[in-house]
């Protein structure tokens, strides 16, 4: 069935420091690719995404890269800061249901001082 | 309204009772969405509305749940006879529909249900 594949569960990394979450779906035709960050307690909020027409998209510290043959997509965090600690959430469109995300299980990024 | 507006906050029932959770989806907004999420787990999907569409119920987990949405807005998830594993966030998300490419949820800060 339609899946999204998510890794790692759990990320620590120094502070200054890059973090890289991957994820894997299983239906190309799948379109579009969004990114959620869930701060403690908070409601899950967008963060980036991107469509299936464009490899890479950049929003200052933050980027997504789609390799479609592949069928992956990453989220890039450069010169991570306290507070990029949350838990972040991947998600892919579901083909043929009508504009619905299958999502990821979510990866916990810790950010050491 | 300016964002997705979800009520109660939090809600503490005894087991066995009967609960509703209200979303106030933002206005304009033909889908929307509910979400269940368990202490540090992910989002499971319970149901989801669009415009007159019949909804898409696949992932109520019993027929204990259920939803409605009156005049394509506000939406009540009703829990029944609840049990404790029901504790959990209940995430409203609701979206613009027609917009071509598919465009992010903006969810609700979540109703917080404790069974006891």
């Amino acid at each position: 069935g339609e899946n999204v594949e998510q890794h790692p569960s759990t990320l620590s990394v120094q502070e200054g420091d890059s973090a890289v979450i991957k994820c894997t779906y299983s239906d190309s035709a799948s379109n579009y690719f969004p990114w959620y960050k869930q701060e403690l307690g908070k409601r899950p909020q967008l963060i980036i995404d991107i469509r299936s027409n464009v490899g890479e998209k950049k929003d200052q510290r933050i980027a997504v890269t789609l390799n479609k043959t592949a069928k992956h997509f990453s989220l890039h965090i450069t010169e991570t800061q306290p507070e990029d600690s949350a838990v972040y959430f991947c998600a892919a469109s579901r083909p043929r249901s009508n504009y619905q995300l299958i999502w990821g299980a979510g990866t916990k990024l810790i950010i050491k001082p | 309204g300016a964002g997705v507006s979800q009520s109660p906050s939090n809600k503490v029932t005894e087991k066995g009772k009967d609960v509703e959770l209200r979303c106030d989806p933002i206005s304009g907004h033909t889908a929307l969405y509910w979400y269940r999420q368990s202490l540090g787990q992910g989002l499971e999907f319970l149901i989801y509305f669009q415009g007159n569409s019949a909804p898409d119920k696949s992932g109520l987990p019993s027929d204990r749940f259920s939803a409605e949405r009156t005049g394509g807005s506000v939406s009540t998830l009703t829990i029944q006879r609840t049990q404790q594993e029901d504790s959990a966030v209940y995430l409203c998300a609701s979206r613009k529909f027609g917009q071509g490419a598919i465009g992010g949820y903006t969810f609700g800060s979540g109703t917080r249900l404790t069974v006891v």
